[in-house]
């Protein structure tokens, strides 16, 4: 079964880290693109970053700078590095395959002293 | 950065109306652009990729059109189960971009 499963979400204070993983099963991790989409409380779904099956990352303005998207093919495992963390991040951040509309039950980050 | 304006925000209709969403693009995006469902609490679902291409599985009251900076998702006959959040992605170029989502709420 293709499963994307995120952890890592947590309560950070402003201006603190957190990373969040993405374990993927069920498929051939290497061969896709991967990405992270976020979603604020009540709000509407932000694409936030990709990581290529050709090794190239991308960006969304909000976040440049301050987020690093990197993946780990030996253990299936997609990563999101969030530091200087803002109140604007807090969302429930998905992790996604969009070539097979996989994606993963979310998990969610709370910045907030 | 590509924006994507989607229109109505929301929208009250019933069971067997007819109804359609629209998606424009800042700039041409070809037929790069997604549809997607998302009921509360749950991971979006694509409902149709490249402008027009059904999902497998997604029943045919589903369509899609347009290419270059327009695009329209049409429900032909809405069933209970439609009554959700619908959004457009466009991936012609990174970073991707959402439209700003239509919830369709039962009238």
């Amino acid at each position: 079964e293709v499963q994307l499963l995120e952890s890592g979400g947590g309560l950070v204070q402003p201006g603190g880290s957190l990373r969040l993983s993405c374990a993927a099963s069920g498929f051939t991790f290497t061969t896709y693109t991967m990405t992270w989409v976020r979603q604020a409380p009540g709000k509407g779904l932000e694409w936030v970053s990709a990581f290529t099956s050709g090794g190239l990352t991308y960006y969304a303005e909000s976040v440049k700078g301050r987020f690093t998207i990197s993946r780990d093919n030996s253990k299936n495992t997609l990563y999101l590095q969030m530091n200087s963390l803002r109140a604007e991040d807090t969302a429930v951040y998905y992790c996604a395959a969009p070539g097979m509309d996989v994606w993963g039950q979310g998990t969610t980050v709370t910045v907030s002293s | 950065d590509i924006q994507m304006t989607q229109s109505p925000s929301s929208l009250s209709a019933s069971v067997g109306d007819r109804v359609t969403i629209t998606c424009r693009a800042s700039q041409g995006i070809r037929n790069d652009l997604g549809w997607y469902q998302q009921k509360p609490g749950r991971a979006p679902k694509r409902l149709i990729h490249a402008a027009s291409t059904l999902q497998s599985g997604v029943p045919s009251t589903f369509s899609g059109s347009g290419s270059g900076t327009e695009f329209t998702l049409t429900i032909s006959s809405l069933q209970p189960e439609d009554f959700a959040t619908y959004y457009c992605l466009q991936y012609s170029s990174y970073p991707h971009t959402f439209g700003q989502g239509t919830k369709l709420e039962i009238k």
